[in-house]
């Protein structure tokens, strides 16, 4: 069964701070996307990795595929209010598929 | 229509009871996914559409749970006698293709609610 983790479950940090998110498996995955979900809305993708090692950026969110297509991270520099909000990856699995990991929660205070 | 529309957004229902949940993809969008998320937890993957045909129903929970799509555009997902376990938001995805390298656009979801 493919997985995915996330760490960490839950991030509290100071507007202006930097943080980074993590998502891994054990497995290999065709893609790698990220969403964001607020509270009483369906996830919004942010951003889909396709190739190892691959690096995209929007604004202030910069996305890493791992080499080996196992793992992804997500760093988002001076954090704002308006980033709050759960942080879901999502691996493409080859078909039709898409396995979620449980999402990292961050709360930005002003 | 300009996203994918779920009703209702917001379900209270009786143990025992059937309820269904309606999912109005993007038009044009040939991909239709149910997802189940329970609180703490990820996405659970119910089942997949393409076109009206379901190649995998794997992901149901039991056979209480049904689903159709019909005319390749709506779908229904059908909950016969509730179970508080079944208590969740129940989330529909569409995507232009089959192939998650694109991404799905999500409803906002019905929250299910079993008293």
């Amino acid at each position: 069964t493919q997985l995915l983790e996330q760490s960490p479950q839950f991030l509290s940090i100071q507007e202006g701070e930097n943080l980074t998110v993590y998502c891994n498996s054990s497995s290999v995955f065709s893609s790698l996307q990220w969403y964001r979900q607020e509270p009483g809305e369906g996830p919004v993708l942010l951003v889909t990795v396709v190739t190892g090692g691959e690096v995209k950026k929007l604004k202030r969110l910069t996305f890493q595929f791992g080499d080996a297509r196992k793992d992804s991270s997500l760093h988002i520099t001076a954090a704002q209010p308006g980033d709050t909000g759960l942080y879901l990856c999502a691996g493409g699995t080859g078909g039709f598929k898409t396995i979620f990991g449980a999402g990292t929660r961050l709360f930005v205070k002003a | 229509g300009a996203g994918v529309s779920q009703s209702p957004s917001n379900k209270v229902t009786e143990k025992g009871k059937d309820v269904e949940l309606r999912c109005d993809p993007i038009s044009g969008h040939t991909a239709l996914y149910w997802y189940r998320q329970s609180l703490g937890q990820g996405l659970e993957f119910l089942i997949y559409f393409q076109g009206n045909s379901a190649p995998d129903k794997s992901g149901l929970p039991s056979d209480r749970f049904s689903a159709e799509r019909t005319g390749g555009s709506v779908s229904t997902l059908t909950i016969q006698r509730t179970q508080q376990e079944d208590s969740a938001v129940y989330l529909c995805a569409s995507s232009l293709r089959a192939n998650p390298n694109y991404g799905y656009t999500f409803g906002s979801g019905t929250r299910l609610t079993v008293v």
